[in-house]
């Protein structure tokens, strides 16, 4: 699967936009993009996933790039419970039956 | 909505006990893992199945084995806990490769 890579913190005020990016250059043509989220001492939560159109879903948007060599998780009005690690996945649908979470982006929201 | 259910929240263990940790999952999904979580190294796989009585060594099996007689439940196994076994201990299932569900994580301290 290929490697990810997230900045480790983002700040964001509360009612904002919080928009989290994502390089994943070495993502080959059958892998998908996968957002989860972690908040503290709870199980990480699936929040959407994309191939190469954009998606939207009650949570959160997904743009990824033509290239698809990038994408943008976008939270449209961040809530302080939104404060929560997120992770950026790039995986097959077909194979081993693995994620690959590295170490993600700590989001946090500000009243 | 799809329900991870893992046995305990905190658990407490002796070095040498034998551990038993269990997952059960509500929505008849194949596939299911157990992970670690440890500050700074993300989640590493510990082992998955993906049908009852299959099991695949994940990146770090050593040290424990797992069991799946029925379909919804996924038993890790701590043949000898030691102490660099305390960590947040997370199962999660899925279907068809969409997005995973986690449980609630158990948290064991091995002393």
């Amino acid at each position: 699967d290929a490697k990810t890579t997230q900045p480790p913190s983002m700040d964001c005020a509360e009612g904002r936009a919080a928009n989290l990016p994502c390089n994943h250059s070495t993502i080959s043509g059958n892998e998908y993009v996968y957002w989860y989220r972690q908040i503290h001492s709870q199980g990480p939560q699936y929040i959407i996933h994309g191939l190469k159109n954009n998606e939207t879903n009650e949570m959160a948007s997904l743009i990824i790039t033509e290239d698809r060599k990038s994408s943008t998780l976008i939270l449209p009005h961040a809530t302080l419970r939104d404060t929560a690690v997120y992770y950026c996945i790039v995986r097959a649908q077909t194979g081993a039956n693995n994620l690959f979470f590295g170490t993600g982006t700590r989001l946090t929201v500000i009243p | 909505d799809v329900k991870v259910t893992q046995s305990s929240r905190y658990l407490v263990k002796r070095t040498g006990e034998k551990v038993f940790l269990e997952c059960v999952q509500d929505m008849d999904h194949e596939n299911m893992f157990w992970y670690r979580q440890d500050p700074g190294l993300g989640l590493r796989l510990i082992y998955f199945s993906y049908d009852v009585k299959m099991k695949e060594k994940g990146d770090i099996p050593e040290g424990y084995s797992v069991s799946r007689e029925k379909k919804e439940r996924f038993s890790l196994i701590l043949e000898s806990a030691s102490t660099n076994q305390t960590s947040m201990y997370l199962c999660a299932s899925t279907e068809a490769n969409y997005g995973y569900t986690f449980g609630s994580g158990t948290r064991l301290t091995v002393v």
